[in-house]
């Protein structure tokens, strides 16, 4: 079937201005992450979903920072009163169930720019 | 806590030459090894795993990696690169016990051929 999918691929924002980044992951993947690429840092891990739930949030860098993920499937990462440094691109894969042994499948990302 | 360094931040070779990208790991438990390769404007895609049994793992598109436990590396190799290889290439670790399932990324590397 289709591989992740995320949306919008690009989005340009004021500063101060919230935005919603989403993810579909693979059909009847249980577990759902979220990432942050910056230039020459790597992935940054931000938040684990099994199912809908989110077992782990311990990568969000603020309270600035949400995601919610519904029926299992579409996720949404919501980043309000956005900052400059919040630019970046914002990875989504997802994985058949969690286990570390697992490979992960990834979205093409979402390069967010914060004017 | 484990941890990833990939040595090299870019590599520039010739076409047809080999390559080794470096990549080491820190971790107080034993671990499950990945090298995933990105292409531009594309999410990572796994090029190859390591979870147990033999050391030397091969890989699509060619490459292979060794995993050399007491060295605590990870590095990949491929005999003869080609242009279209052109990509950065990120290892990274999980723990299939006492350690995170998340998987830690390195910084990766640039792999740059030139014709």
């Amino acid at each position: 079937g289709a591989g992740v999918s995320q949306s919008p691929s690009n989005k340009v924002t004021e500063k101060g201005k919230d935005v919603e980044l989403r993810c579909d992951p693979i059909s009847g993947h249980t577990a759902l992450y979220w990432y942050r690429q910056s230039l020459g840092q790597g992935l940054e891990f931000l938040i684990y979903f099994q199912g809908n739930s989110a077992p782990d949030k311990s990568g969000l860098p603020s309270d600035r920072f949400s995601a919610e993920r519904t029926g299992g499937s579409v996720s949404t990462l919501t980043i309000q009163r956005t900052q400059q440094e919040d630019s970046a691109v914002y990875l989504c894969a997802s994985s058949e169930y969690r286990g570390s042994y697992n490979e992960q499948f990834f979205g093409p990302g979402t390069r967010l720019t914060v004017l | 806590a484990q941890s990833v360094t990939q040595l090299d931040s870019q590599v520039p070779v010739f076409e047809e030459a080999p390559v080794e990208l470096r990549c080491n790991y820190s971790s107080s438990v034993s671990v499950y090894l990945f090298w995933y390769v990105q292409y531009p404007n594309q999410g990572l895609q796994l090029l190859l795993k390591y979870l147990s049994g033999s050391t030397l793992v091969k890989g699509i598109n060619g490459f292979e990696a060794e995993f050399n436990k007491s060295q605590t590396s990870f590095h990949l190799r491929k005999p003869s690169v080609h242009i279209s290889d052109t990509a950065e290439y990120f290892c990274a670790v999980t723990s299939p016990s006492g350690g995170s399932y998340i998987p830690t990324f390195g910084r990766g590397t640039s792999l740059i051929v030139h014709p």
